[in-house]
């Protein structure tokens, strides 16, 4: 079964603190893809990255990094030095199997003030 | 590339009236759409897999009688909530998976619906 886990329902934080989201994953397949999508009041979602199985590499971009570790199934993403325009809900989601359906967490909302 | 067209973006309508909501991509062909629904502060939780000329998969618990699901070419799909009611009231995203460089999904920009 494929399960992503956001423990974090909602995160405040004051603006130019660093953040971090945790994102931990199940699934059985050893093919598979991470992402991390942004969703603002709009609701439109927001594309910030894609991970698949076999690339560990942490990712840095810009105030935005990802550290992807397989022996704890986690995804977790950090905003350094946060600003009130990150204040969304964030999203983890997982697909695995190839070309299969997308499962989401269920989001952190996070809430930057100035 | 890889853009999907998602209309309406909000609509209010009568209880017992139905609903159609189109996604068409734009710039590549959509061989496989998801429908996802989202409540206020909730997930987004998928609804249905729909692949090109075939009958849509439905999750659990999902009325297929009642989200009619229509993926009849490459480039469209729709979805009709038939005799809507208060309870349907919703946020409904549709997303594609697409694979050029590389593998991923592309989403519309949603539709919120709601029924009075």
């Amino acid at each position: 079964a494929q399960k992503v886990t956001q423990a974090q329902t909602e995160i405040s934080v004051v603006e130019k603190e660093d953040v971090t989201l945790d994102c931990v994953y199940e699934t059985r397949d050893t093919t598979y893809y991470l992402f991390w999508y942004k969703q603002p009041p709009s609701g439109e979602l927001v594309f910030l990255i894609r991970r698949n199985s076999f690339d560990e590499q942490n990712e840095i971009s810009g105030r935005y990094s990802w550290n992807f570790q397989k022996s704890t199934s986690s995804f977790n993403f950090t905003i350094t030095a946060s600003q009130v325009v990150d204040s969304a809900v964030y999203f983890c989601a997982l697909a695995s199997g190839g070309y299969n359906k997308l499962i989401f967490g269920a989001g952190t909302r996070l809430a930057v003030h100035p | 590339g890889a853009v999907v067209s998602q209309h309406p973006s909000w609509v209010i309508c009568k209880s017992g009236t139905s609903v159609k909501i189109e996604c068409r991509s734009l710039d590549f062909q959509a061989t496989t759409m998801f429908w996802y629904r989202q409540f206020p502060k909730q997930s987004l939780m998928l609804m249905a897999t729909s692949n090109e000329g075939s009958k849509a998969t439905y999750e659990q618990g999902v009325e297929k009688d009642k989200f009619l699901i229509n993926h009849a070419s490459l480039t469209l799909s729709t979805l009709t909530v038939t005799s809507a009611h208060p309870e349907d009231s919703s946020f409904y995203i549709c997303s594609a998976s697409y694979v050029t460089q590389d593998y991923g999904y592309t989403f519309g920009s949603g539709t919120r619906l709601t029924v009075v």
